[in-house]
């Protein structure tokens, strides 16, 4: 039972342009919602997170969005550039659990073409 | 001055073998992890110990053993080796055993079981 889905397994976007990664979640437990990029032979890296109780956060060229009714999130680059090409993964918790682990979905390959 | 740092970086062995994966961090964090990210791509939590104590045990064979010696390490063993445990297993680390810590995650050990 796949609890956060991203259901797109690759995306290319032209340099300069935006990038939007989604991701769906089905448990209405998660109030903490995260992305982590990865490059091939590491791990992966915190990007950017966002609590429930915001619908937005932004750092820099990357902006998070939570629709909570639609339990669904999103990563915006812009622009983007060849070195955002990774792995980015979305990732949720919930706090109030006391498990306080993350789920993490499959991934979304971002090729970003010079 | 790696933070997370992984040894071995890559495994490859027989089946029925038992193995060891060593993870250290530099941290200073009080929580450490286990992920399997499997062929599917799937980062699945295995274990979680906050100030070596046992606090997450999703529902991994008993093969595996995790060993907690002191906060900075957390070691991860396994007896009799079967084709599915070939995966890239990921350390990471937190500042506490909250859900809304950034985990910090190691390169990744990549079994390969024969």
């Amino acid at each position: 039972d796949q609890q956060v889905k991203q259901n797109s397994p690759s995306l290319s976007v032209q340099e300069g342009r935006i990038s939007i990664l989604n991701c769906d979640y089905t448990n209405s437990m998660f109030d903490y919602f995260l992305w982590y990029k990865k490059y091939p032979a590491e791990g992966p890296t915190f990007l950017i997170s966002i609590s429930s109780i915001k619908d937005k956060n932004e750092d820099g060229r990357f902006t998070v969005f939570l629709n909570k009714s639609a339990k669904h999130l999103s990563l915006h680059i812009v622009p983007s550039q060849p070195g955002d090409s990774a792995v980015y993964f979305c990732a949720a918790s919930a706090t109030t659990s006391g498990t306080y682990k993350y789920i993490f979905g499959t991934g979304t390959r971002l090729k970003v073409l010079a | 001055d790696t933070a997370v740092s992984q040894t071995p970086k890559y495994l490859v062995t027989q089946m029925g073998n038992d193995k060891s994966i060593k993870c250290e961090q530099n941290l200073g964090h009080d929580t450490m992890y286990w992920y399997k990210q499997d062929s599917k791509k799937f980062l699945k939590i295995m274990f979680s110990y906050n100030n070596k104590e046992l606090i997450i045990n999703e529902t991994v064979p008993n093969r595996f053993s995790p060993k907690s010696p002191d906060k900075a390490h957390l070691n991860l063993h396994i007896n009799s080796l079967e084709l599915g445990d070939s995966a890239v297993y990921f350390c990471a680390s937190s500042q506490a055993h909250q859900g809304w810590e950034t985990q910090y995650f190691g390169p990744g050990t990549r079994l390969l079981v024969l």
